[in-house]
Parts: C-alpha cells; sequence; structure tokens
C-alpha cells in the first residue's frame, strides 16, 4: 500500500515553454502533497504543501507564480513549471501524507527528471 | 532555527558494519526520520524514531538521544545495493521534513 506514482519519470523541453508534472497516490486519499526540487549532490529542498482544495504554502524563495500547483482531488495534484529555463532544470519530487499516522509519514513518488534545453 | 547535521561520505567494506550519524538542533521534536536514496530515485523509508533507544529492522537499525539531540543509522552486513544516499530529516511544528544534506555511503568489495 500507499504508493505515489509521478508521471513523467522524465522530460526534456526547450527553454520558455511550460510542463507539467503529475503526482497521483495509488491506493490512499492525500490530504496533504508536498513538492520537493533535489540538485546533483544535494539534499530535498520543499518548494511548497498543498492540501486538497486549497491553495498551496510555498516556501521562501519559491516563485508561485512559476511553479503552479494545483492539487484538486485526494488523488492528484500537479506542478506547472511555466517558462522554464535551464537552471530549472532538476530532479523533482513529490510526496504525499494520508494523515493517518501520528507522525504523519510522507509517501514519495519516484521523482521527475526535468530538463530545459 | 533548526540544523541536522551528518557527515557527507563514508565508506565501508562489503559484509562490514557502518554507523551513520546525524545530530539535530530543533525547536520542539516530532521524532526523526532515516530515509535511503539511491541516485536519480525517491527517497524510501527506513525508520522513524520518536523514543529514546535502539529499532532493530533486519539489518538496519536506528537510534535516538533526545537528550543530546543525536541518532544514527547502523547497517549490518553491508551489501553492494546499500551503496546509496541516507537522509536524516526531522519534522518542524507543521510536520514538514526538515532534511539532512545526506550521506553519501560507498561500499566496496
Amino acid at each position: 500500500g500507499a504508493v505515489v506514482s509521478q508521471h513523467p519519470s522524465w522530460v526534456i523541453c526547450k527553454s520558455g515553454t511550460s510542463v507539467k508534472i503529475e503526482c497521483r497516490s495509488l491506493d490512499f486519499q492525500a490530504t496533504t502533497m508536498f513538492w520537493y526540487r533535489q540538485f546533483p549532490k544535494q539534499s530535498l529542498m520543499l518548494m511548497a504543501t498543498s492540501n486538497e482544495g486549497s491553495k498551496a504554502t510555498y516556501e521562501q524563495g519559491v516563485e508561485k507564480d512559476k511553479f503552479l500547483i494545483n492539487h484538486a482531488s485526494l488523488t492528484l495534484s500537479t506542478l506547472t513549471v511555466t517558462s522554464a529555463h535551464p537552471e530549472d532544470s532538476s530532479f523533482y519530487i513529490c510526496s504525499a501524507s494520508d494523515g493517518l499516522t501520528s507522525y504523519n509519514e510522507q509517501f514519495f513518488g519516484p521523482g521527475t527528471r526535468l530538463t530545459v534545453l | 532555527g533548526q540544523n541536522i547535521d551528518q557527515p557527507t561520505e563514508m565508506t565501508a567494506t562489503e559484509g562490514a558494519i557502518v554507523q551513520i550519524n546525524c545530530t539535530y538542533q530543533t525547536s520542539g521534536f516530532n521524532g526523526l526520520f532515516w530515509y535511503q536514496q539511491h541516485a536519480g530515485e525517491a527517497p524510501t523509508f527506513l525508520s522513524y524514531n520518536v523514543l529514546d533507544g535502539l529499532e532493530e529492522k533486519g539489518r538496519f537499525s536506528s537510534f535516538l538521544s533526545r537528550s543530546k539531540g543525536y541518532s544514527y543509522l547502523l547497517l549490518k552486513e553491508l551489501q553492494m545495493k546499500d551503496s546509496a544516499s541516507y537522509l536524516c530529516a526531522v519534522p518542524d511544528s507543521n510536520y514538514q521534513l526538515i532534511w539532512g544534506a545526506g550521506t553519501k555511503l560507498i561500499i566496496k568489495p
């Protein structure tokens, strides 16, 4: 149980285009979803936290107009990187929590590798 | 503020035992996680400690001392597939995970 999928696994796009990444909880309802970014040889950096049906809470320094997050249902959240630039190339990972464990365990998706040319 | 420290890299021999340390400073404490992350993949959950002491789970064990702000991950009977980064993380007051930079573990034959 507690499987999270991401689509696509990897994507290459041209500078200036937009890319949408989907995160789905396959066998549980995710009350909260988290979006992370990880650059090579660095740790995960939380970008934003989203609760179903409400606006995402962005971490300091993350542009909400550039990284659009939608958490429309209890099983789906999307991250859209708008007007992507080469510096946005990174490994994007989502995680989801069902809020049922006392410590709000997060279940991670497999990640999406974005390369912006 | 909150801070998590762990060694950047460690090397060990196949079949041996290795201990990866993590020290943390947090305002409040909501437990401590250890995750394993292979290159190019997402983290996978290893353990969660909220009480002092050692928790054993197969070849992997995790220890916590809340008074010392210290935890370690102990890996026994190392296998080549254990080569990965090991991430220490603590939830903040909003249960968002604060991540350490990770310890890259290199296993040699």
